[in-house]
């Protein structure tokens, strides 16, 4: 088991709300990276914070946002919610371009 | 751009026999190659990466894998496969020197049967 933690475990929402989802990274690590994997498909990147600051992101909508923390765990945030962001999102820490190690993700549905 | 194709969606092995994942790769420059696994319900967990040096790279449960550049693999091996291996199996490779973003393949299902 890595040292990632991710919350909640599994949510439900409706389309059009908003969601929070958390994420702290394994000791040491300064580096969080955010993955959307749809049913069936790879991980697909969302977004990746260094240092507090947004590092780099995917081909995903400004509804899409983040916020790294001083102590590295980090947050993504999806407002009006869409059906098709039903996914299971990924959370993995690294030391900034060293490996990354996943959390045991969240499983969102939106209905 | 980066791109992963893993060209088989399941891979079919007897315990006890070697398995071949295979991993075809696309990126501009030097590769940084991974593997991951992911059982059911769970997240991602690393099994091994290539980044420069021996083209056969060791990693975690015994599995091995070993880069070609000329024929831009990155396959997934190991000599005697166990039950516990049947698992969903991801290629990703990033740039050296970019971002440490990771683009992944579509996985593909092993499944070793007793």
């Amino acid at each position: 088991e890595t040292g990632v933690t991710q919350s909640p475990t599994h949510l439900i929402k409706t389309r059009g709300q908003q969601v929070t989802l958390r994420c702290s990274s394994q000791s040491g690590h300064n580096t969080v990276s955010w993955y959307q994997q749809a049913l069936g498909q790879g991980p697909q990147f969302i977004f990746q914070y260094y240092r507090e600051e947004e590092n780099g992101r995917g081909n995903f909508p400004p509804r899409f946002s983040g916020l790294q923390f001083p102590n590295y765990s980090s947050e993504l945030n999806v407002n009006a919610l869409e059906l098709d962001d039903s996914a299971l999102y990924l959370c993995a820490s690294s030391i900034s371009t060293d490996t990354q190690y996943f959390g045991p993700g969240t499983r969102l549905t939106v209905l | 751009a980066q791109s992963v194709a893993q060209p088989e969606d399941q891979v079919n092995v007897a315990e006890g026999n070697p398995l071949t994942v295979k991993c075809t790769y696309s990126v501009s420059g030097n590769p940084y190659l991974f593997w991951y696994v992911q059982y059911p319900n769970r997240g991602l967990q690393f099994l091994l990466k290539y980044i420069t040096g021996d083209n056969l790279v060791k990693g975690s449960y015994g599995f091995e894998a070993e880069f070609n550049k000329s024929q831009t693999s990155f396959h997934l091996k190991k000599p005697s496969a166990l039950v516990s291996d049947s698992a969903l199996y991801f290629c990703a490779v990033r740039a050296l020197g970019g971002y440490s973003t990771l683009t992944f393949g579509k996985g593909t299902m092993l499944l070793v049967s007793p």
